[in-house]
């Protein structure tokens, strides 16, 4: 069965350096998410790509994040510095473009900043 | 903004009993409504989903009911398992802001 894969799995970093993670989508899914999700909560989206394209990054801290999807397939997000408070179990989804709100997850990066 | 409530917060039943878990949304736009089940350190699977159509899915032992009217829609669990211990989200696509709004999520716990 396809999945979405991520990694690293984990990653710890002290405040102030540079992290970023990876995203391997299902085949032929063209439609990326990534998601944010602090400890107790419900995922939050931080950006969503149709094929190479950002179709909403309302909700991603633009000063720090940045994301990308140059293909159209893989994508990475960076977090540039990092901060205490970002924390978090980052996620990333892909789905269809016809089924485009079925979204299937991968198993996501946890990361720790000291 | 979509406002979305799962109550309750934690739910623990014996092995063998049934569980629901009900979700309350604001946005009458919304039109696809999933649940999913996150086990400890993975992401979210996609166990259940329904569209604003139908009033009610099965899937073996799990179901979906929808009620449009009153913007609810709920999750049930029938001959729990200790498997089916976890945390779920109800996870309704807005229509007004054409996203998955997930809910605070739901602990189960099934004792064995």
């Amino acid at each position: 069965e396809a999945e979405v894969a991520q990694s690293p799995r984990y990653k710890i970093t002290e405040k102030s350096q540079a992290v970023a993670f990876w995203c391997d989508p299902i085949s032929g899914h063209a439609t990326l998410y990534w998601y944010r999700q602090i400890l107790g909560q419900g995922p939050e989206l931080l950006v969503q790509f149709q094929d190479e394209s950002v179709v909403d990054d309302s909700q991603l801290p633009k000063d720090r994040f940045s994301a990308e999807r140059l293909k159209g397939v893989d994508s990475t997000l960076k977090i540039q510095p990092a901060e205490l408070g970002d924390s978090a179990m980052y996620l990333c989804a892909s789905s269809r473009t016809d089924y485009y709100n079925e979204q299937f997850f991968g198993p996501g990066t946890r990361l720790t900043v000291l | 903004g979509e406002n979305v409530e799962q109550h309750p917060s934690t739910l623990s039943v014996q092995e063998g009993d049934s569980a629901v878990i009900k979700c309350t949304y604001s946005d009458s736009a919304s039109n696809y409504f999933p649940w999913y089940k996150q086990e400890l350190g993975k992401g979210p699977q996609l166990i259940i989903d329904i569209r604003s159509n139908v009033g009610e899915k099965k899937d073996q032992r799990i179901a979906v009911t929808l009620n449009k009217t009153a913007k609810h829609f709920s999750l049930h669990i029938t001959e729990t398992q200790p498997e089916d211990s976890a945390v779920y989200f109800c996870a309704p696509y807005g229509g007004a802001t054409n996203k998955l709004i997930f809910g605070t999520g739901t602990l189960l716990a099934v004792q064995p």
